[in-house]
């Protein structure tokens, strides 16, 4: 069975400063897709970020970035200039043939 | 597009009350999916619909728990009778399958079920 750990409960970062999230998972699948989801005070899951497996190129958007490791079976997320607009639970996400296996979430502080 | 509706946004209800909350996912969406949200147990995948019909119910957590899509425009998901401890927030989410870009869910804004 597939899993996703996210092994860091709680981050905080300073305003303007750079932040990661970490995100591991197993899979015996070769085929899948990873995500990263913000979900902020008002409780929408909020897409991020998308990464295919088959892609060696990291995916980016806009402030937000990946670190795809899929050897290692590493997925984190790169926040840039972190902004007070960032602060919310961010999911990791595994997609395989059908399922969607999230993560028990970080949450991130924005200090200003 | 109006997205993923559910309804209501919060409800309290009594120990052994029934709740029914409800879902209309995207037009031209045909996989429905109800998830749980605690803080303990974060994200859990309920039950799956594709097409209109259940395809994975194994997250189900028990009897009580009952859902059914009976139009691609509507689903319910029902607890009878409640308990306090499924006080939660319940997300349903839809997309297109096959999702063979995997451009993931789109969600709901959650109901906040408090049973006391």
């Amino acid at each position: 069975a597939q899993t996703v750990t996210q092994s860091q409960p709680e981050m905080s970062v300073q305003e303007a400063e750079t932040v990661t999230l970490s995100c591991t998972y197993d899979t015996s699948e070769s085929d899948y897709y990873l995500f990263w989801y913000k979900q902020p005070p008002s409780r929408q899951m909020i897409l991020v970020i998308r990464q295919e497996a088959y892609k060696q190129q990291n995916a980016t958007e806009n402030r937000f970035s990946v670190n795809f490791q899929k050897a290692a079976k590493s997925f984190s997320l790169k926040i840039s200039d972190s902004q007070l607009g960032d602060a919310a639970m961010y999911f990791c996400a595994y997609k395989g043939t059908y399922k969607y296996i999230f993560g028990t979430g970080t949450r991130l502080k924005v200090l200003a | 597009d109006a997205g993923v509706i559910q309804s209501p946004r919060h409800e309290v209800t009594e120990m052994g009350q029934e709740v029914t909350l409800r879902c209309k996912p995207i037009s031209g969406h045909n996989s429905l999916f109800w998830y749980r949200q605690t803080m303990m147990r974060g994200l859990e995948l309920l039950i799956y619909f594709n097409n209109n019909v259940p395809i994975d119910d194994s997250g189900m957590p028990e009897d009580r728990f009952s859902a059914k899509m009976p139009n691609a425009s509507f689903s319910t998901l029902k607890i009878q009778p409640s308990e306090p401890r499924d006080s939660a927030v319940y997300f349903c989410a839809s997309s297109r399958l096959p999702d063979l870009w995997g451009y993931g869910y789109t969600f709901g804004s959650g109901t906040r079920l408090t049973v006391v």
